[in-house]
This record gives C-alpha cells, structure tokens and sequence, in this order.
C-alpha cells in the first residue's frame, strides 16, 4: 500500500513565526500536492510538484512556498505565519499518468496559527 | 459557482437505508473521483470512472459524461459508512494531474 506521511497531525505556532510541513510519500510517485480544507470551502491546492526541484502554483498560493529537493518529499512553508492560515493541511502524491491514477492522501495536519 | 456541486451536503439516515449522494460538474473531464474521509482527516480512494458504473462491496458509482453527472450509492447502510463523501474532478484543459474538488456530502448513518 501507499504511505504518504504527514510530519505531524496537530501543530500549534505563533504569528510571525516560519513554519515547515512536511511530507514524505514511499511510492516513487511524481507527482505530489499540498491542499488545505476549510468548512464550506472544501480542498483547495495551494501548490503542486511534478519533479524533483519542479513546483506549480495551485489555486490559493499567497502565503506559502514549497520545496522539492528529494522525489520522496515535499515540504510546504508558511513564510509568516498569519491567524488566517490556521486550517488543515493535506498531502498527496501520485494522480498521474494515463490512466489517471488516484492520489493517495496523508493524514492531514490541522495547524493553529495563535 | 463551483465547477463541481454535490448534494445533499449533509444527509442523515438508519441502518440498512439505501443512500444516494450526488455529483454535477460543468467542464468537460478525463475522470471523476470519489473519495471518503472519515472523522481526524484521512482521506481515501473509492471509485477513479471515466464512464458507465463501478461497484465495490456496498458501493456502487455511476458517471453520466454527457449528463455531466455522477452518483454515489450506498446498499444497507452501516455506522461505520458515517463519513465525508467527496467528488473530484480532472478537468481535461488543466495540466498535470490537477483535481478539483466538491465540498464534501457529510454522511451520517445512525444505529
């Protein structure tokens, strides 16, 4: 089965600080995607990877970057945490190839920012 | 307006009922996803369709591509369906293997 592995399932932060993400898939996957999800608002992409050192911006990206420097891992950054970023945090990695293969998602990590 | 609308977004049933969720989308797609999550965040893969019906145990999906539709169907429902039902998209203009996502049908299934 496919682990992706989420650093931590709750995180607590203050405004202002950097705080990292992390996330490690054991599939050999590509592709690999940081979502958050807020009630009523369901999951956006905030950002993707299709390679190593390669990203693109999803649809929430304000606030954040990401880095790619293994296949295994992708890390997402808050560069300055704000109140408004507090939500849950989702990895997944695969989704591709012909036949659409499904993404396989972490845990999640719900983050408060204080 | 959303690309992808579910309904209902929330649905509450007894043990044993037959349960329907419901997806529409407006773009033209390469596949439909359904996925589950259940209560601390996991999510997970049930059905991948690009056309016609999948059925896996109690679960059953079937895509409409000209209808632009899809359903989701749960035979005797259990406590342990209670659940997020998500539906997500490919749309076939985006690039990579980009999703986009309903906001989720709540599912609870009481005793």
């Amino acid at each position: 089965d496919v682990k992706v592995t989420q650093s931590s399932r709750y995180l607590v932060k203050r405004t202002g600080e950097k705080v990292f993400l992390e996330c490690v898939q054991d599939m050999d996957h590509e592709n690999m995607f940081w979502y958050r999800q807020d009630p009523g608002l369901g999951l956006r992409l905030i950002y993707f990877s299709y390679d190593v050192k390669m990203k693109e911006k999803g649809d929430i990206p304000e606030g954040y970057s990401v880095s790619r420097e293994k296949k295994e891992r992708f890390s997402l950054i808050l560069e300055s945490a704000s109140t408004n970023q507090t939500s849950m945090y989702l990895c997944a990695s695969g989704g591709g190839g012909y036949y659409n293969q499904p993404q396989h998602f972490g845990d999640g990590t719900r983050l408060s920012i204080l | 307006k959303n690309e992808v609308e579910q309904s209902p977004q929330n649905l509450t049933a007894q043990e044993g009922e037959f349960i329907t969720i419901n997806c529409s989308y407006s773009v033209g797609i390469s596949a439909l996803h359904w996925l589950q999550q259940h209560p601390g965040g996991g999510i997970v893969s049930l059905f991948m369709l690009s056309s016609g019906k999948k059925k896996h145990g109690r679960l059953i999906a079937t895509i409409n591509i000209q209808e632009k539709h899809s359903s989701l169907h749960i035979t005797a429902s259990h406590p342990r369906d209670s659940a997020v039902y998500i539906c997500a998209v490919r749309p076939q203009e985006t690039s990579g293997s980009r999703l986009t996502f309903g906001e989720g049908t709540q599912l609870t299934v009481n005793p």
